[in-house]
């Protein structure tokens, strides 16, 4: 299966900053996703990166608060802007070949904001 | 509403027990994924069924899909500590909107020496 790098790993940041968290793949996928995740817990999927086009984003998440980029097939990155406490968590990325090849995930960017 | 219901949420069991989780729904699925996940890490894939009525069998792991393709089980046998994990069932709708995937709850198992 892909290999599938995310950056950073952890950081801690301060209110009312920004981060971009990058994910990258060894090979060409058609879909990739962003998920978050509280420790324990299981993922809530934040949006669909489309090649090309904007982001795909789910019930409750904005554009503006989580800016996500695809630039080709094998790259995204998230931004969590102008963050607060609420938004400490794990973020993860994960790619899938096809629309129903099974999806496989990095392993995760934790955040805190302090 | 929580589309794919997975149970129990928290396991704790002595080493060689056997213990079964649950992944059930009313809808129906085209395929479902296992993963698990380990602290640190990202969720790693143990299994796709696709097939109403498939068992996969990965060492001491027996994975069940539904005949009706709405349910699945995930059975170990003899747990050791190196099943301790985060379990996740995740699952396909049949109309497939975008190749995405309904997660369950997670159920956290902990096997004890």
């Amino acid at each position: 299966s892909a290999v599938i790098s995310q950056k950073p790993s952890r950081d801690i940041c301060q209110r009312g900053t920004s981060l971009t968290i990058q994910c990258q793949v060894d090979s060409q996928v058609t879909m990739m996703f962003w998920y978050r995740q509280q420790p324990g817990q299981s993922l809530t999927l934040i949006a669909t990166a489309n090649q090309g086009s904007e982001a795909t984003y789910e019930s409750g998440f904005v554009i503006d608060k989580f800016p996500i980029s695809r630039p080709n097939l094998t790259f995204s990155t998230l931004t969590v802007s102008n963050m607060s406490p609420e938004d400490s968590s794990i973020y993860l990325c994960s790619v899938a070949v096809t629309a129903e090849s099974p999806q496989h995930f990095g392993d995760g960017t934790r955040l805190s904001i302090l | 509403t929580q589309l794919l219901k997975q149970s129990p949420q928290f396991l704790s069991i002595q080493e060689g027990e056997n213990l079964t989780v649950y992944c059930n729904s009313s809808s129906v699925f085209s395929s479902l994924q296992w993963y698990r996940q380990e602290p640190g890490e990202g969720p790693v894939l143990l299994v796709t069924v696709v097939t109403g009525g498939e068992v996969k069998k990965l060492k001491r792991l027996t994975f069940q899909f539904g005949d009706a393709r709405k349910d699945s089980s995930l059975h170990i046998t003899a747990a050791q500590p190196g099943d301790t994990g985060l379990y996740l069932c995740a699952a396909r709708l049949i109309y497939n909107q975008g190749g995405k995937l309904i997660f369950g709850q997670g159920t956290e198992l902990s096997v004890k020496p």
